[in-house]
């Protein structure tokens, strides 16, 4: 089945600092990732969708500027916590899938930790 | 945002009981999809069931979808120490791909 490569899987960083999360369809072309937030015991929060090519939309309260999403390639999406803070730690995890496939297929998730 | 609850929040069960989840769902969909979620980890897709279906079966999961009443369930029988997990559903709705999550059940299936 296709697979969906996620890295880091765990980091913990100082407040201030910027983390970047990849993620990576392994053996097909995403034209669509999505990434999500979820909080311990709760559910994922869809936090924007990310389109080869071209900007990323954003779901309403997720600040554009503070989580920087770059789809590049067909195969590679990247998130970005700019100036985290202990606010932003949480799981990240993302998703993606082919044209032909009704199935989204996720990431192993991002635990980020912010000191 | 959350298209609905799933329920119970929490199950326990012991092991070779069946356990039964419910999903509701607050808008039409295209089609609706049953996740598994181990701690910390990411999701494993389980199956997905179109908006004009009304049943389908996986092994051993089981799947109902109500359009009528805008609710799901996943039943897995003969449930293993191993099913020991979060089960989320999530809906598709309109043209886009992306799922909307409901609050998930944690499964415990004691040995």
């Amino acid at each position: 089945g296709a697979v969906v490569s996620q890295h880091p899987s765990r980091v913990i960083c100082k407040s201030g600092t910027s983390v970047k999360i990849e993620c990576r369809s392994l053996d097909f072309q995403a034209t669509t990732m999505f990434w999500y937030r979820q909080f311990p015991k709760q559910s994922l929060m869809l936090m924007a969708t990310s389109n080869e090519g071209s900007k990323a939309t954003y779901e309403q309260g997720v600040e554009k500027d503070k989580f920087l999403i770059n789809h590049a390639s067909l195969t590679l999406s990247t998130l970005t916590v700019t100036s985290a803070h202990p606010e932003d730690s949480s799981f990240y995890i993302c998703s993606a899938g082919d044209s032909r496939n009704e199935k989204l297929f996720f990431g192993s998730g991002t635990q980020l930790s912010v000191l | 945002s959350q298209q609905g609850e799933e329920d119970p929040q929490a199950l326990s069960i012991q092991e070779g009981e069946n356990a039964t989840m419910n999903c509701s769902y607050k808008t039409s969909i295209n089609n609706l999809q049953w996740y598994r979620q181990n701690s910390g980890r990411g999701l494993v897709h389980l199956i997905l069931i179109r908006s004009n279906e009304r049943e389908k079966h996986s092994g051993r999961l089981r799947v109902t979808l109500d359009t009528s009443k805008k609710s799901s369930s996943l039943l897995i029988t003969a449930s293993r120490a191993a099913d020991t997990a979060s089960y989320f559903c999530a809906t598709v709705s309109g043209s886009a791909r992306q799922l909307t999550f409901g609050s998930g059940t944690q499964l415990t299936v004691l040995p």
